[in-house]
């Protein structure tokens, strides 16, 4: 299995262009999450997903995030207008039920 | 609200020394507790911790979970400079068989092992 996929991996854009990042979760997995990883707060939950539907948004920092999930191998996160605060590393896991999660590689985002 | 805190934050140690990693959480439900490595990029599974007081062992890592005095140590006997990374734990809630979903995670240790 090729794992979680994201893309892209590195991205760097202006302050209040979109940023739509991407995720392939491993086939068979039904949970999905995003996570925010940065130095001052570690790696945070924004939002996760359990078979296209989203569970818990707590942490999806303000109404610029937007994450969907249209179909069971497929996920979007999406920033709109960016900042630079969003500057980050951005993961995408998935699971099973009840299992562990298997984290992708990550996208590092730079908003300048 | 849900709590989980490593210590120490950095941890410098020589090829050969043995080191323990610290964890100690405060969660409404919990269900399990992991630990996970990170070298620069995604973190890795090492261990997934349910019940007190059985350590669980691969290679030259072992964990234990302590649920009384909620805390967990993840232990490296005979470090290499391999295992420089950061180590991470997390704390899954869940109710009876079933799981929340959600891993609250620390700040991490950030573990340097020099040659």
């Amino acid at each position: 299995d090729a794992g979680v996929i994201q893309s892209p991996r590195h991205e760097v854009t202006e302050m209040g262009q979109e940023v739509t990042l991407r995720c392939k979760p491993i086939s068979g997995h039904n949970s999905l999450f995003w996570y925010r990883q940065t130095m001052m707060r570690g790696l945070e939950l924004l939002i996760y997903f359990n078979n296209n539907v989203p569970i818990d948004d707590s942490g999806m920092p303000e109404d610029r995030f937007s994450a969907k999930m249209p179909n069971a191998s497929f996920s979007t996160l999406k920033i709109q207008p960016s900042e630079p605060r969003d500057s980050a590393v951005y993961f995408c896991a998935s699971s099973r039920p009840v299992d562990i999660q298997y984290f992708g590689a990550g996208t590092r985002l730079s908003v300048l | 609200e849900d709590k989980v805190v490593q210590s120490p934050l950095s941890l410098v140690v020589h090829e050969g020394d043995t080191v323990t990693l610290n964890c100690s959480y405060e969660v409404t439900n919990f269900r399990s507790l992991l630990w996970y490595k990170q070298e620069k990029k995604a973190p890795t599974f090492l261990f997934m911790l349910t019940s007190s007081g059985i350590e669980k062992k691969s290679g030259r890592l072992s964990s234990i979970l302590d649920k009384k005095e909620l805390f967990s140590i993840l232990n490296i006997t005979a470090t290499q400079t391999g295992d420089s990374a950061v180590y991470l734990c997390a704390v899954e809630e869940g109710a009876g068989g079933t799981s929340y979903g959600k891993l609250t995670f620390g700040q991490g240790t950030i573990l340097t092992v020099h040659p």
